[in-house]
């Protein structure tokens, strides 16, 4: 069980907004740790969507948008497309474990 | 084109060993840290292993810890990972990713901006 927990699913219709929420705690994201999500559409590797709480890597559009405040993060996806029907997935990085990075449990976006 | 390519899966008896290889390309591999994710059939992304630059550090999940080994050979622009003692836990799509930031080990600029398309471990007697 990951230390970063999102929702399992979320769905809204074409045009709407939705948002995925990565919930932490004071050993990773209140600590002041960054956060970074990830879109996986189906059958294909990861790709990044957003890194540093809230910047795009080109090419990714400006519908996509995260932020960060107190020990959770948001992603934030407008006028949702049929494309956008993916997992998504935070990571960042916690003081607690030995390890470099953790993930959260993922959430399944689908378009109605 | 700038990608990485997983190569040496496959299927493995519990106590076996099996080392993946990453082939990188189109980008200046000594540039960036370098990491293993895997993806268990149906579940989320866990973080394995990871190093930098210059092999100088390295870093694994409590899950491989002392099992998995990974390494660089900047001269080839490859990364590798030596798993042994391998359990049916283990069996995942293995996917190496590369990070942006050289000196990076783990903190805020441990993150991952280039993916290859993994290769796939299977567990299993």
């Amino acid at each position: 069980q990951s230390v970063l927990t999102q929702p399992p699913s979320v769905s809204g219709a074409p045009g709407q907004r939705v948002t995925i929420s990565c919930t932490g705690s004071s050993s990773n994201i209140g600590a002041g740790y960054d956060v970074h999500w990830y879109q996986q559409l189906p059958g294909t590797a990861p790709k990044l969507l957003i890194y540093g709480n809230s910047n795009r890597p080109s090419g990714v559009p400006d519908r996509f948008s995260g932020s960060k405040s107190g020990t959770s993060a948001s992603l934030a996806i407008t006028g949702l497309q049929a494309e956008d029907e993916a997992d998504y997935y935070c990571q960042s990085y916690d003081s607690s474990l030995s390890g470099w990075g953790v993930f959260g449990t993922g959430t399944k976006v689908t378009v109605l | 084109e700038v990608q990485l390519v997983e190569s040496g899966g496959g299927v493995v008896r519990p106590g076996g060993s099996l080392r993946l290889s990453c082939a990188a390309s189109g980008f200046t591999f000594d540039d960036y840290g370098m990491s293993w994710v895997r993806q268990a059939p149906g579940k989320g992304l866990e973080w394995v292993s990871g190093i930098n630059w210059n092999g100088g550090s390295t870093g694994y999940a409590d899950s491989v810890k002392g099992r998995f080994t990974i390494s660089r050979d900047n001269a080839k622009n490859s990364l590798y990972l030596q798993m042994n003692s391998l359990r049916a836990e283990d069996t995942a799509l293995y996917h190496c990713a590369r990070v942006p930031d050289p000196l990076a080990v783990a903190g805020s600029e441990w993150y991952f901006d280039l993916w290859g398309r993994g290769t796939l471990v299977t567990v299993s007697s």
